[in-house]
């Protein structure tokens, strides 16, 4: 069973400094990772994700993500935040079938 | 291109009313999902949907959800008798034929329920 953990609930950094979101997944099965962010009032948009091709995956909005197997990571980044990144992220992954499994979110705070 | 919508918004109910919730998927887009997310804790797979077939329902949490997607256009999702534990965001998602879990669901913007 597919499973992902993602630490810490709340981030906070300053406009300008790296964004760091964590996320560890367990899986039986080679997985299908996805970074998903949800702005106030939104639905889930997709940032990013990982189908077994390259293991750096780039997104949207400067966000990138390495999937490291031997980690069983999924860490998503962007070297400089902006006030227009603060959100919520979820870190999702599917084993195989069609149903995602998500983490249970980190809220980003961009603060001046 | 339109993307994914529901309908209500919100809703507040009492316990032991009947809610139904819909959901319209992107035009063309055989498979549709239903997840929750309860207050403070990670989002949820209920069911999928392909085209007017139930695939899986194994994360429906009891029988007064029932889920239905006549024709296998819009969807809905009915929760009777609503109780307190049923609070919390329901999201749809849609997506293409294809890959299973390889592609990308598209959320609609998610029903907050309210049972008082």
């Amino acid at each position: 069973a597919q499973s992902v953990t993602q630490l810490g609930s709340h981030v906070s950094v300053s406009e300008g400094a790296l964004v760091l979101l964590r996320c560890n997944y367990s899986s039986s099965v080679p997985p299908y990772l996805f970074w998903y962010v949800q702005y106030p009032n939104q639905g889930l948009q997709l940032l990013l994700k990982y189908t077994s091709a390259a293991t750096l995956v780039k997104g949207i909005n400067g966000f990138e993500a390495e999937f490291k197997k031997s980690e069983t990571s999924f860490h998503l980044t962007k070297p400089s935040a902006h006030m227009s990144d603060a959100a919520e992220y979820f870190c999702a992954g599917s084993g195989g079938g069609n149903k995602l499994t998500f983490g249970t979110g980190t809220q980003l705070k961009v603060e001046l | 291109e339109a993307g994914v919508t529901q309908f209500p918004s919100h809703s507040v109910i009492e316990k032991g009313q009947t809610v139904t919730l819909r959901c319209d998927p992107i035009s063309g887009h055989d498979n549709l999902y239903w997840y929750r997310r309860v207050m403070g804790k990670e989002i949820k797979f209920l069911l999928h949907f392909v085209k007017e077939s139930k695939q899986d329902e194994s994360g429906m949490p009891n029988n007064r959800f029932l889920a239905e997607r006549t024709g296998g256009t819009y969807s809905t999702l009915k929760v009777q008798p609503a109780e307190l534990e049923d609070s919390g965001v329901y999201f749809c998602a849609s997506s293409q034929e294809g890959l299973a879990g390889r592609n990308e669901q598209f959320f609609g913007p998610g029903t907050r329920l309210t049972v008082l």
